[in-house]
């Protein structure tokens, strides 16, 4: 079935270090992964995003890499801060709706200063 | 100006209930939806809305309905409402293939 494995459920880091999340989607078609924050009591929003039709992307401390031979994707996060310290959730859309997003289990990200 | 907005924020219930929680967006956009966030955190799509036509329908009990008056607005009615409904009901909208906008969500507690 639809699936996206995320990983790791819990990460600390300290601050000014860099930080990564991997997942894992099941749909070789899927072609849209974003990835959503969601600070505490907050609501997701998002932060990056990548189409299947590129394999990294970049914005200033962030950057989404895309294997789709393996089906996996990364959030990398560089020089890390407090104020990043929050839940984050892979996302992939499905083949046959592409606004139908399967979100990963979310990886709570703690940056100690 | 807030783009995605629910009411209520919070919303406290006895079992056996009957709800509704609606949503707002004023972005333009074509799909709204409704997503379930459990305490595990895990966030789950349950319905959208193109247009005023339902498009997603997941596995959810038919307890729950969705409603869409027009293409800014989705609400979701729960009829019976069960321990196991407690969750945050969070709204979003998007263009078509757009990026998904989240409304602040809608905590509810069923007692």
């Amino acid at each position: 079935g639809e699936n996206v494995e995320q990983h790791p459920s819990t990460l600390s880091v300290q601050e000014g270090d860099s930080a990564v999340i991997k997942c894992t989607y099941s749909d070789s078609a899927s072609n849209y992964f974003p990835w959503y924050k969601q600070e505490l009591g907050k609501r997701p929003q998002l932060i990056i995003d990548i189409r299947s039709n590129v394999g990294e992307k970049k914005d200033q401390r962030i950057a989404v890499t895309l294997n789709k031979t393996a089906k996996h994707f990364s959030l990398h996060i560089t020089e890390t801060q407090p104020e990043d310290s929050a839940v984050y959730f892979c996302a992939a859309s499905m083949a046959y709706n592409t606004d139908k997003l399967i979100f990963g289990t979310g990886t709570r990200l703690q940056v100690f200063p | 100006d807030t783009a995605v907005s629910q009411t209520p924020k919070y919303l406290v219930t006895q079992m056996g209930n009957d709800k509704s929680i609606k949503c707002e967006q004023n972005l333009g956009h074509d799909t709204m939806y409704w997503y379930k966030q459990d305490s595990k955190k895990f966030l789950k799509i349950m319905f959208s809305y193109n247009n005023k036509e339902l498009i997603i329908n997941e596995t959810v009990p038919n307890r729950f309905s969705p409603k869409s008056p027009d293409k800014a607005h989705l609400n979701l009615h729960i009829n019976s409402l069960e321990l196991g409904d407690s969750a945050v009901y969070f709204c979003a909208s998007s263009q078509t293939r757009g990026e998904q906008f989240f409304g602040p969500g809608t905590r509810l507690t069923v007692l």
